[in-house]
């Protein structure tokens, strides 16, 4: 069935560094991608997205990298500020079937100053 | 921003109380979604509207029902609210073009029930 997983649970990077999220998704079908970003008492909020004929995609100060081969989906954010502090979801989307979002579980950011 | 209202935002009620939460999206979207979600804990879909008087159940099973008579709007119901109803209530509506689909969601409602 499908699944999407985060490898870590929490993330701490120092103020100014990179930090990368990633995200393990288990549906071959799926062949479109999300990453939102929830902060304290909000509901997630649209970052960046990905479709499936693409390896990179590149936003303000975040890319996207998608790797299908191993099913693997990653978030980089540059330069990272105390704003970026929240919770990350990556979510994909089948082809198939009711082609719903399933969202895995999320990491907590947090942003050292 | 995404135009999509939750309203309450935080309710506190005793349990065998019958409440309805509040979803408007004014982006004329035709899918809408419900999702329960405990703190910073993964998103659980219970309830989505494919359009006006379609509803459907989501993977997690919920006590909850829904009705879509309008567009822009999509109310959640608890006939009979229990403690493990407690958790945040996520509204999102969604709209596909070119491939992609993206699902906007409200500020949420956050149920406590004693």
């Amino acid at each position: 069935g499908e699944s999407v997983g985060l490898h870590l649970p929490t993330l701490s990077v120092q103020e100014g560094d990179n930090s990368i999220i990633n995200c393990a998704y288990s549906n071959s079908a799926s062949d479109y991608f999300i990453w939102y970003k929830q902060e304290s008492g909000k509901g997630p909020q649209f970052i960046i997205d990905i479709r499936s004929n693409m390896d990179k995609r590149q936003g303000q100060r975040v890319t996207v990298l998608l790797n299908k081969t191993v099913k693997h989906l990653s978030l980089q954010i540059a330069a990272t500020q105390p704003g970026d502090s929240a919770v990350y979801f990556c979510a994909e989307r089948s082809n198939q079937g009711a082609q719903k979002l399933v969202f895995g579980q999320g990491t907590r950011l947090t942003i050292n100053p | 921003e995404a135009d999509i209202y939750q309203t309450p935002r935080y309710l506190v009620i005793g349990t065998g109380k019958k409440i309805t939460l509040e979803c408007s999206q004014t982006m004329g979207h035709d899918k809408m979604y419900w999702y329960q979600q405990d703190p910073g804990m993964e998103l659980h879909l219970i309830h989505y509207s494919y359009g006006v008087n379609s509803t459907e159940k989501g993977d997690l099973s919920s006590e909850s029902t829904v009705s879509r008579i309008r567009t822009e709007h999509f109310p959640l119901t608890l006939e009979s609210a229990r403690p493990s109803h407690t958790s945040q209530y996520l509204c999102a509506s969604s709209e596909y073009s070119g491939g992609k689909e993206t699902q906007y969601f409200g500020p949420g409602t956050r149920l406590l029930v004693l």
